[in-house]
C-alpha cells in the first residue's frame, strides 16, 4: 500500500482480554517500530525490528506485551490480559534503511480502550 | 540512553508573531526528526535533519541543528491559525541494531487569531 496501515482503528476490550494488533509496514521498508502515546503525552517506544536481527524489545513495559514480524513484513503487537493503564493509542511506523537520511513513517493507530 | 527535552510543552501564540520550539538531546545522535501531530491523527514528518550546520525550511517553518551544542530548533515566522498542532521532535541513536527513534513530550501550540 502507499503508506502505513493499521488494524483494527479503534479497540474498545474488557480488562483481563487479549488484543491483537496489526501493522502493515511500507512494502520494502526494513525497520518497523511501535509505539505507545497515551493521552496528551509523548511517544514511548515499545519495540523495534530491522530486518531479520533480533528484535529490540527494550520498551515492552512488561512480560504482557510482545510483538512478531513475519515474513519482515506484517507485524503483530499482542497484548495479553489486558489492563487499564494499556488504554493508549497503539503507533507504528516503518523506515526504508541503511539509507542514512530515512524517516519513519506513521499509521494512523489504533485506540485502544480498556473497560 | 538517549534523553530528548523539548521546551516549550504549551505555547500561545497570535497570528503573525514569530516564535521558536526548543529540542535539546542528551548524548550524541545522528538524526534529529520534526514531526507534526493533529489532533486526533498520526505523525506527519516535517524535517529531517542530519548533519551540524543543517537548516530546512518549509513555508513559515523552519529547523536547524546544531550537533555540538545538541540542540535544535524549529522556528515559526508569522504564525497562521493553520499551524496550530502539536510538534515533536525525535532523535535516533544507532548503537549496534538500536535505531530507535526518542521522541520529546511535544510542544502544544495555538495559534489564536
Amino acid at each position: 500500500g502507499a503508506g502505513v496501515s493499521q488494524s483494527p482503528s479503534n479497540k474498545v476490550t474488557e480488562k483481563g482480554k487479549d488484543v491483537e494488533l496489526r501493522c502493515d509496514p511500507i512494502s520494502g521498508h526494513t525497520a518497523l517500530y511501535w509505539y505507545r502515546q497515551s493521552l496528551g503525552q509523548g511517544l514511548e517506544f515499545l519495540i523495534y525490528f530491522q530486518g531479520n536481527s533480533a528484535p529490540d524489545k527494550s520498551g515492552l513495559p512488561s512480560d504482557r506485551f510482545s510483538a512478531e514480524r513475519t515474513g519482515g513484513s506484517v507485524s503483530t503487537l499482542t497484548i495479553q490480559r489486558t489492563q487499564q493503564e494499556d488504554s493508549a493509542v497503539y503507533l507504528c511506523a516503518s523506515s526504508h534503511l541503511p539509507y542514512r537520511d530515512t524517516e519513519a513513517f506513521f499509521g494512523q493507530g489504533t485506540r485502544l480502550t480498556v473497560v | 540512553e538517549l534523553k530528548v527535552e523539548q521546551n516549550p510543552l504549551f505555547l500561545s501564540m497570535q497570528e503573525g508573531k514569530n516564535y521558536t520550539i526548543y529540542c535539546n538531546y542528551s548524548t550524541t545522535s545522528d538524526r534529529l526528526y520534526w514531526y507534526r501531530q493533529d489532533p486526533g491523527k498520526s505523525l506527519e514528518s516535517l524535517f529531517v535533519l542530519l548533519s551540524n550546520g543543517a537548516v530546512k525550511q518549509e513555508g513559515r517553518l523552519m529547523a536547524s541543528l546544531d550537533t555540538k551544542a545538541r540542540l535544535s530548533t524549529l522556528h515559526i515566522t508569522a504564525a497562521v491559525h493553520d499551524l496550530s498542532a502539536t510538534y515533536f521532535c525525535a532523535a535516533g541513536l544507532s548503537s549496534g541494531s538500536a535505531r530507535q527513534l526518542t521522541f520529546g513530550s511535544g510542544t502544544q501550540l495555538t495559534v489564536l487569531p
